[in-house]
């Protein structure tokens, strides 16, 4: 059983929509992730945010704006997507410590179709 | 060059065999190294980590090769419920928020 939850499942949205991914863990983990994967292409890291600041952001458009207002909680906010941008939106969570990088658990995703 | 690198497959395997997975990396100063497995349409899982020493979880075995860049994951008796997509993934630095790089993933299928 994960404990990394994400809402919504599946999303369907215009280009003009604005929209926000939820993610909650509740392993008590110190770092958040989220991640896009496209059809036949590798996970792609988009953000990292350890102890709530954002440590990481791989050149991702600004239409995906990150917010982690706890240790617990981590959402994505969408506005004017285009239509390349559906694919899967994963999150994940690690106890992350500077001692050694530790496994990430994923929540289940969520599949998002712009239209 | 990419900077994880695994043979897509997809490897169609019959039950009861052995398989073996291959990955290479390019950055040497890589620390952290796991295999995942992802079920169709379904999230990435741990399925080890792999430490220097290699190690071993039941009909499952991981290898790292520090000198060579790569890292191998052995599946003995494979079973129908084995069949996924497996990926590797490497941690460039010793933390999680140093880059994160997932492989494109080995496709197997296991067949009765």
């Amino acid at each position: 059983e994960t404990g990394v939850t994400q809402t919504p499942r599946h999303l369907v949205m215009g280009m003009t929509n604005k929209k926000s991914l939820k993610c909650e863990q509740h392993l008590g983990h110190n770092a958040m992730y989220w991640y896009k994967q496209s059809a036949k292409k590798p996970l792609e890291l988009m953000f990292v945010y350890n102890f709530k600041e954002q440590t990481e952001n791989n050149s991702v458009p600004s239409r995906f704006s990150p917010e982690c207002p706890n240790s617990s909680h981590l959402f994505l906010h969408l506005h004017t997507l285009q239509p390349e941008d559906s694919a899967l939106y994963l999150c994940a969570s690690s106890q992350d410590s500077k001692a050694g990088a530790y496994e990430q658990y994923f929540g289940p995703g969520t599949r998002l179709t712009v239209t | 060059r990419k900077e994880v690198e695994q043979d897509p497959g997809p490897f169609n395997v019959p039950e009861g065999a052995t398989v073996a997975f291959n990955c290479t990396y390019s950055n040497s100063a890589s620390q952290s190294f796991f295999w995942y497995r992802q079920d169709c349409r379904k999230e990435p899982k741990l399925l080890m980590s792999v430490y220097s020493s290699g190690n071993e979880d039941g009909r499952f075995t991981a290898q790292l090769n520090r000198a060579s860049q790569y890292i191998s994951l052995l599946i003995r008796d494979s079973k129908l419920s084995d069949s996924a997509t497996y990926l590797c993934v490497v941690n460039r630095g010793k933390t999680s928020y140093d880059k994160v790089i997932f492989g494109p993933g080995t496709s197997l299928s296991v067949i009765p």
